[in-house]
């Protein structure tokens, strides 16, 4: 699989979009951005997944560029309960699913 | 509500004395994973399993055996434990055989202290 980088951490406002930038620039054809966050020393959560169109749920949005070399998870209103390590991941398509999580960026909600 | 569930939450032991934590799962799950957490070296697979009688190792298995006798199952066994495996374990599950692209579940963590 694929390594990312991400910086070690952002802050934004309460009520302001937070994007959080990933870089993957050696993902191959058949691999997935992935989304985890882990809120304190809670098990991580599940946040969005995306091949190569932007994708969109309850929570988040994903945007992967045309090249696929970068991503950017949008979170669209930040809130205080939003404040956790984000881990953007990439995965493959092989039988075991493993995780390989690095070391994330920590997002801080400011009031 | 859809949860892995984990047991004990916070075990404090001594060294050698056999111990299992628990997972279950509640969501007809066919993969199951066991991971581990420590500063600096992020999560690491310990075990994983795509079915039931179906395990194998991941990245970091020395120490640690596991089974899966049921599918909602998946308990961790550290038949020696060591003061090296104290940790952070979380199990997690997900639906497919782990081909597919399915999102995993992670249960609240066990915080192991091996004395």
């Amino acid at each position: 699989d694929a390594k990312t980088t991400q910086p070690p951490s952002m802050d934004c406002a309460e009520g302001r979009a937070a994007n959080l930038p990933c870089n993957h620039s050696t993902i191959s054809g058949n691999e997935y951005v992935y989304w985890y966050r882990q809120i304190h020393s809670q098990g991580p959560q599940y946040i969005i997944h995306g091949l190569k169109n932007n994708e969109t749920n309850e929570m988040a949005s994903l945007i992967i560029t045309e090249d696929r070399k970068s991503s950017t998870l949008i979170l669209p209103h930040a809130t205080l309960r939003d404040t956790a390590v984000y881990y953007c991941i990439v995965r493959g398509t092989g039988a075991n699913s493993k995780l390989t999580f690095g070391k994330g960026i920590t997002l801080s909600v400011r009031p | 509500e859809a949860q892995v569930t984990q047991n004990p939450r916070y075990l404090i032991t001594v060294t050698g004395k056999k111990l299992t934590v628990t997972c279950s799962q509640n969501m007809n799950h066919e993969y199951m994973s066991w991971y581990r957490q420590d500063p600096g070296l992020g999560l690491r697979q310990i075990y994983y399993s795509m079915n039931v009688e179906v395990t194998d190792k991941g990245d970091v298995p020395e120490g640690y055996k596991v089974s899966r006798k049921e599918k909602r199952n998946f308990p961790l066994i550290l038949e020696s434990p060591s003061p090296n495996q104290t940790s952070l374990y979380f199990c997690a599950s997900s639906s497919g055989q782990g081909g597919l692209h399915q999102p995993q579940h992670f249960g609240d963590g066990t915080r192991l202290s091996i004395l």
